[in-house]
């Protein structure tokens, strides 16, 4: 069965840089999260989409903008890097609210 | 204020014993959905298993089942005949309706080592 699928799977920036982390969901899920999981922290909620319009906003910094597109897909922008920035980034998709499905992350690395 | 409490930093067990994590969570809402995740070291996020507020039953998936006891509000898992690859991270989770959808929030965590 299909999954959720994150890409890049690994991705290493400079402080100051810009990266763009793509989160494909599970095709006919309606809504798609982001989350950001500091080293030995727990999965924090940044935001979330539902039938492409914005549904829901978390600890999201102001840096950080997401979106989701026409064929369901989703992109998170993070500019003005900081080390502080450097965690792994769960995108997830559900249909109905339920069948919460993680992808495997994108570990980000700013140096 | 805590949504989700893990009281359980780590956690041992014996291989092929069971072993409760334990989980509270705090709501004012009817309708919710609870949830646990492992997370092994590879990072990736593996759905357990869910319960939903409404369900009656007690919700299972092999050798997880979830122990929801909604007075009391716990949500604790359990996992029988533990393995060595049972070793992970394990989080409770719960989700909750918001204007416009729905989040999830998730517990700190509780970290599994099982012994050979």
């Amino acid at each position: 069965a299909a999954g959720v699928i994150q890409s890049p799977r690994h991705l290493i920036k400079e402080k100051r840089e810009t990266a763009t982390l793509k989160c494909y969901p599970i095709p006919r899920h309606d809504t798609v999260y982001w989350y950001q999981q500091g080293p030995g922290q727990d999965p924090q909620f940044l935001i979330s989409f539902y039938e492409k319009m914005q549904s829901d906003k978390g600890s999201i910094p102001d840096r950080f903008s997401a979106q989701q597109f026409s064929d369901y897909h989703s992109e998170l922008n993070m500019s003005s890097l900081e080390l502080g920035d450097s965690a792994l980034y769960f995108c997830a998709s559900s249909k109905d609210s339920y069948g919460y499905t993680f992808g495997s992350g994108t570990r980000l690395t700013v140096v | 204020a805590q949504k989700i409490t893990q009281t359980q930093p780590g956690m041992f067990v014996q291989e092929k014993e069971a072993v409760t994590l334990d989980c509270t969570y705090d709501t004012s809402d009817q309708s919710y959905g609870l949830f646990w995740y492992k997370q092994p070291s590879s990072g990736e996020m593996i759905f357990l298993i869910y319960q939903g507020s409404y369900d009656e039953q007690n919700a299972t998936e092999g050798r997880y089942s979830l122990n929801f006891q909604k007075a009391r509000k716990s949500a604790n898992l359990v996992i029988s005949a533990s393995q060595l690859g049972d070793s992970a991270m394990y989080f409770c989770a719960m989700r909750e309706a918001y204007t416009g959808g729905f989040k999830t929030i998730f517990g700190a965590g509780t970290r599994l080592f099982v012994k050979a």
